[in-house]
């Protein structure tokens, strides 16, 4: 992950609409990804994961996008509903390193 | 309990003091992780056991921070000499073995406040 400082990206989007959250990494060797929310005062809670041989991987509503050529991750989140608003951040993991978590970015659900 | 949990939820101290942060894992799971997270920022890894192996403390920022995990279940994260800098949420995560990657559960965390 990449550090973008004090203030989370924040991503507002009406309720319906697609959501696409974008992550960066910088290990090229990372083989392993994770998407987690966190809800207000709560820990974070696992989404979708993907492996590095792997460049889509879909879930219910959701999908995860790897690009390596450019050590990029998406999540996609189809028809976005209230529940969704949260923080989003990824992680990322290579073989005998730990994770490497990215900052996040704030998710709005607007009505 | 269901989940993993932490105590206290809320810590508010004063600099120069002893803080002691307690995580009780899934019943079961071997692997047990504490993550740091500061206002605005992704979580920080600080240290994780993996059963009676010797812990990976790679990520502990300073000698003031240690940790100890007994009988293979709870753990406790200590902090000595508490600074300003040492404020942030801290997290506790646990999973059936280290690769379980997708099953790493996390606590709701300890907010720590320094003055």
């Amino acid at each position: 992950g990449e550090s973008v400082g004090l203030h989370l990206p924040t991503l507002s989007v009406q309720e319906g609409d697609n959501s696409i959250i974008n992550c960066a990494y910088s290990n090229s060797a990372s083989d392993y990804f994770i998407w987690y929310k966190q809800e207000s005062g709560k820990g974070p809670q696992f989404i979708i994961d993907i492996r590095s041989n792997m460049d889509k991987r879909q879930g219910q509503r959701v999908t995860v996008l790897l690009n390596k050529t450019v050590k990029h991750l998406s999540l996609q989140i189809a028809a976005t509903q209230p529940g969704d608003s949260a923080v989003y951040f990824c992680a990322d993991l290579s073989y005998g390193q730990n994770f490497v978590f990215g900052p996040g970015t704030r998710l709005s659900v607007l009505p | 309990g269901a989940g993993v949990s932490q105590s206290p939820s809320n810590k508010v101290t004063e600099k120069g003091k002893d803080v002691e942060l307690r995580c009780d894992p899934i019943s079961g799971h071997t692997a047990l992780y504490w993550y740091r997270q500061s206002l605005g920022q992704g979580l920080e890894f600080l240290i994780y056991f993996q059963g009676n192996s010797a812990p990976d403390k790679s990520g502990l920022p300073s000698d003031r921070f240690s940790a100890e995990r007994t009988g293979g279940s709870v753990s406790t994260l200590t902090i000595q000499r508490t600074q300003q800098e040492d404020s942030a949420v801290y997290l506790c995560a646990s999973s059936q073995a280290v690769l379980a990657l997708r099953a790493q559960y996390f606590g709701p965390g300890t907010r720590l406040t320094v003055l």
